[in-house]
């Protein structure tokens, strides 16, 4: 399967603990999307990645929140000290190569429950 | 500022019904991109249509048709003959083409759509 790929699909974690989300994009994309989707609502965009540099980060992104993209290819999403209302759909997508002017495609998403 | 706004929250349609579902935008980029994609209640987004904002040609794919109109900000989405497998909530979705925009897509609420045998 050549499509974005995210682990794990489902988190429950206790108020408090730290989580990290992995996403994979279909490998020959340059840039790497995280969004959050809450019940009832669009996507909320999060952050951006052109190969490894952070171009973006919404206002949504809290100190709590870090993303990362080492080497260019997969990118790791961190939530420490988890609050109930971090309880959402964290979705990956990504893009290119070449120029902003084409589409983002999305992986299945970590469903995260924070209990 | 950049907005998507689908005033539709739901809509039900039986079987081969044609729908259509509307989408508004803003922005102030000259340059801009819009899009569409379907979101299944297996959860994942699934691209349908990009467009560009100096093309507005509109488009037919199948049972599926876009008319963007820059007059009126508009790009509505019309499913002709809507069958069951259709049922789902669909997202319009704008990016801008210059500086820090352009690598956030704006989602407008989604319109839930149901097609009923």
């Amino acid at each position: 399967d050549t499509g974005v790929s995210q682990d794990p699909r489902h988190k429950i974690t206790k108020r408090g603990q730290n989580v990290t989300f992995r996403c994979d994009p279909i490998s020959e994309h340059n840039r790497l999307y995280w969004y959050r989707q809450t019940l009832g609502q669009g996507p909320e965009f999060l952050t951006y990645f052109q190969n490894e540099a952070q171009l973006e980060k919404s206002r949504l992104l809290s100190d709590r929140f870090s993303a990362e993209r080492p080497k260019g290819s997969f990118s790791t999403l961190e939530i420490q000290r988890t609050e109930q209302g971090d309880s959402a759909m964290y979705l990956c997508a990504s893009s290119g190569p070449g120029t902003t002017n084409t589409e983002a495609f999305f992986g299945q998403g970590t469903r995260l429950t924070v209990v | 500022a950049q907005k998507v706004t689908q005033a539709q929250t739901e809509i039900s349609v039986v079987e081969k019904e044609d729908v259509t579902l509307d989408c508004v935008y803003e922005t102030r980029d000259t340059t801009y991109y819009l899009f569409w994609y379907k979101q299944p209640p297996s959860g994942e987004l699934v691209f349908l249509i990009r467009r560009n904002s100096f093309d507005e040609q509109n488009e037919i794919s199948g049972r599926y048709s876009w008319n963007f109109q820059k007059s009126t900000s508009s790009f509505n989405f019309t499913i002709t003959a809507s069958q069951v497998v259709d049922s789902a909530v669909y997202f319009c979705a704008l990016r801008g083409g210059y500086g820090g925009s352009q690598g956030n897509l704006i989602f407008g609420k989604g319109t839930k759509l149901s097609v009923k045998p």
